[in-house]
This record gives C-alpha cells, sequence and structure tokens, in this order.
C-alpha cells in the first residue's frame, strides 16, 4: 500500500461547479498536511495546509478525518484557473519528518 | 536570488553519460529534497536531506544515482552512465524545519533531463 493515495483523475467538471479531492494515508501517526497544486509543466506550489479543525481559504476548504486517515480538498465555484493537479502532502514520522507525495489529482474546469 | 535555484534548466545528453544536476536551497533552509517527475507521472521521492543527519537515500532507483550537500546548502545530484528511462523533470526543494514536522516546501523550476 502507498503511503499517500489518491485518484488520479481526471475530474471534470464545469465553470461553477462544486468538486472535492480526497487522499488516504497510511502512518496513523502522520501529523502534518498539506494539499499543492501544480499546473502543467510547473513545479509544485503550496496551496493550504490542513488542520485538525478544517480550515478554509476563500474557496477552498480543507479537512482533516484522522479517524479514518484521510484528508479532502473542496473547491466551491471552480474557475477554469483551478485547472491543475491536486497533490495530498503527508509527513512521514521519523527519519527526520520527511514530507511524502501523493500521485495528484488532476481537475479540468470546462466553460 | 530568493527562492531555489536548479542548474542547468535543460539538459540533453548521450545515453552512457554522467550528469551532475545542481539544486542552490534557499538561504537557511535546513532540509532539501530531490524528486523526479516523468511526464504525467506524480512526484518520485529520491532523497532527502536534514541538517547534519545522515541522508535518506530510500528513494534512489538504482546505484547509478547519487547526491550529495555541501555545506549544508548546494546539493548536487549525480547520475552515472544514465540511460533513456532517467528522462524526466528532476525537481529540488527545501523549508526551513522548526522540529514540528512538515513545514512548506519551495520547490525549483527543475532540470529537464533528455537522454538521448
Amino acid at each position: 500500500r502507498k503511503e499517500v493515495e489518491q485518484d488520479p483523475g481526471p475530474f471534470n467538471v464545469p465553470e461553477g461547479a462544486t468538486v472535492a479531492f480526497n487522499c488516504t494515508y497510511s502512518n496513523s501517526a502522520s501529523q502534518s498536511f498539506f494539499w499543492y497544486r501544480q499546473d502543467c509543466r510547473k513545479e509544485p506550489k503550496l496551496l493550504m495546509s490542513v488542520y485538525s479543525s478544517g480550515n478554509e481559504d476563500g474557496r477552498f476548504t480543507a479537512q482533516l478525518n484522522r479517524a479514518s486517515q484521510y484528508i479532502s480538498l473542496l473547491i466551491r465555484d471552480s474557475k477554469l484557473s483551478d485547472s491543475a493537479t491536486y497533490l495530498c502532502v503527508v509527513n512521514r514520522l521519523g527519519a527526520g519528518n520527511m514530507l511524502t507525495f501523493g500521485g495528484g489529482t488532476r481537475l479540468m474546469v470546462k466553460p | 536570488g530568493a527562492g531555489v535555484s536548479q542548474s542547468p534548466s535543460n539538459k540533453v545528453t548521450e545515453k552512457g553519460k554522467d550528469v551532475e544536476l545542481r539544486c542552490d536551497p534557499i538561504s537557511g533552509h535546513t532540509a532539501l529534497y530531490w524528486y523526479r517527475q516523468s511526464l504525467g507521472q506524480g512526484l518520485e521521492f529520491l532523497i532527502y536531506f536534514q541538517g547534519n543527519s545522515a541522508p535518506d537515500k530510500s528513494g534512489l532507483p538504482s546505484d547509478r544515482f547519487s547526491a550529495e550537500r555541501t555545506g549544508g546548502s548546494v546539493s548536487t545530484l549525480t547520475i552515472q552512465r544514465t540511460q533513456q528511462e532517467d528522462s524526466a523533470v528532476y525537481l529540488c526543494a527545501s523549508s526551513l524545519r522548526t522540529g514540528t514536522g512538515g513545514e512548506k516546501l519551495f520547490f525549483g523550476s527543475g532540470t529537464q533531463l533528455s537522454v538521448l
């Protein structure tokens, strides 16, 4: 089993739609969680951290479910510019708390 | 510069040649990662440096790959006897470790390696 798993998609949605991605992680003791965004042929960039109580940043909401070991990202009112690959990132305890990336979920927002 | 710098941005080499890829992390960042990404694929972890600790080399795909980090700053990824399957974008990232686990990663723009 991979440490961090994501549905690769693609998720094809119309502008204005609400879309949600889930990511599961295998290490129950993981403590830090993030969503990164990667545009085509560009480097990944931090979108948002994921806090235990859930957090929101504009149209984006991130949630953590420790019992089921998954995190989610909800995007409301999708824009064309949201089209990208969304990467789930979890820290690996031990060995210096290294961050581990999921394979990414591709989102395509269409007019 | 303020960001992570990688060089060269593009490298074309012949099969069997050795290549060196360079990463200059953000000043003061103690953690440094190397990843590679093939077209349309996810990030593949290669190696992780954290301060003066022994690096985590668990992601290196073969003994043709090696990396070092001198003086806790600049890192060089070396691929010996390159093969066509080594063709990918090699990404470097750094972060400022505070001991709490999982800080924001800053990525360089990558080196596109093409092995002919």
